[in-house]
């Protein structure tokens, strides 16, 4: 247990579906990051939030979208994915120590 | 952020401490060195980090070369579930917005 939950843990959606992962921090971190891992691949950073503001897009495709309400609740808003967005998908946190805390992930499947 | 070169693969008996060498020949003044490791289907696990001392914490420790172009993490008695990826990252410690850069890691394998 991290202190980082992730929901839901498996999601399977069509192309035209719209879907969204949630990420909460029970820790009192400042920012908060979400990273993507595609099979064989290593962790791709996606977007980072730090004090509720985006300081990080990766030059992300517009079909994923982020939300920061507040600094305990990151989102990630899905919409028409392709098949290769297949993937799992993790949030973390960090606080002024260094250390990133990961979520157990969310796996995507796109069919 | 410097590049890490780190083995892809490793075997360890288990009991026998597990050491994982790690390159960042062009490291700057500046940077720390992480370690992380990622058990199957899980989230990557932060294990240690340092700037140029030796370093040690309940889970491993940490030998950085004088020079800091070397790293080693020892675990000191591994276990079968100590099985993982291990990331050796090292960038500019940047406290509250930590992007960290993985790369393919070493694939540690604790044999019975």
């Amino acid at each position: 247990e991290t202190g980082v939950t992730q929901t839901p843990r498996h999601l399977v959606m069509g192309m035209t579906n719209k879907k969204s992962l949630k990420c909460e921090q029970h820790l009192g971190h400042n920012a908060m990051y979400w990273y993507k891992q595609s099979a064989k691949k290593p962790l791709e950073l996606m977007f980072v939030y730090s004090l509720e503001e985006r300081v990080e897009n990766n030059s992300v495709p517009s079909r994923f979208s982020p939300e920061c309400p507040n600094s305990s609740h990151l989102f990630l808003h899905l919409h028409t994915l392709q098949p290769e967005d297949s993937a799992l998908y993790l949030c973390a946190s960090s606080h002024w120590t260094g250390e990133l805390f990961f979520g157990e992930g969310s796996r995507l499947t796109v069919l | 952020d410097a590049k890490t070169t780190q083995p892809p693969s490793m075997d360890c008996a288990e009991g026998r401490a597990a050491n994982l060498p790690c390159n960042h020949s062009t490291i700057s003044g500046n940077e720390y060195v992480y370690w992380y490791r990622q058990i199957h289907s899980q989230g990557p696990q932060y294990i240690i980090h340092g700037l140029k001392n030796n370093e040690t914490n309940e889970m491993a420790s940490l030998i950085i070369t004088e020079d800091r172009k070397s790293s080693t993490l020892i675990l000191p008695h591994a276990t079968l579930r100590d099985t993982a990826v291990y990331y050796c990252i090292v960038r500019v410690a940047d406290f509250g917005n930590e992007k960290l850069t993985f790369g393919t890691g070493t694939r540690l394998t604790i044999i019975p």
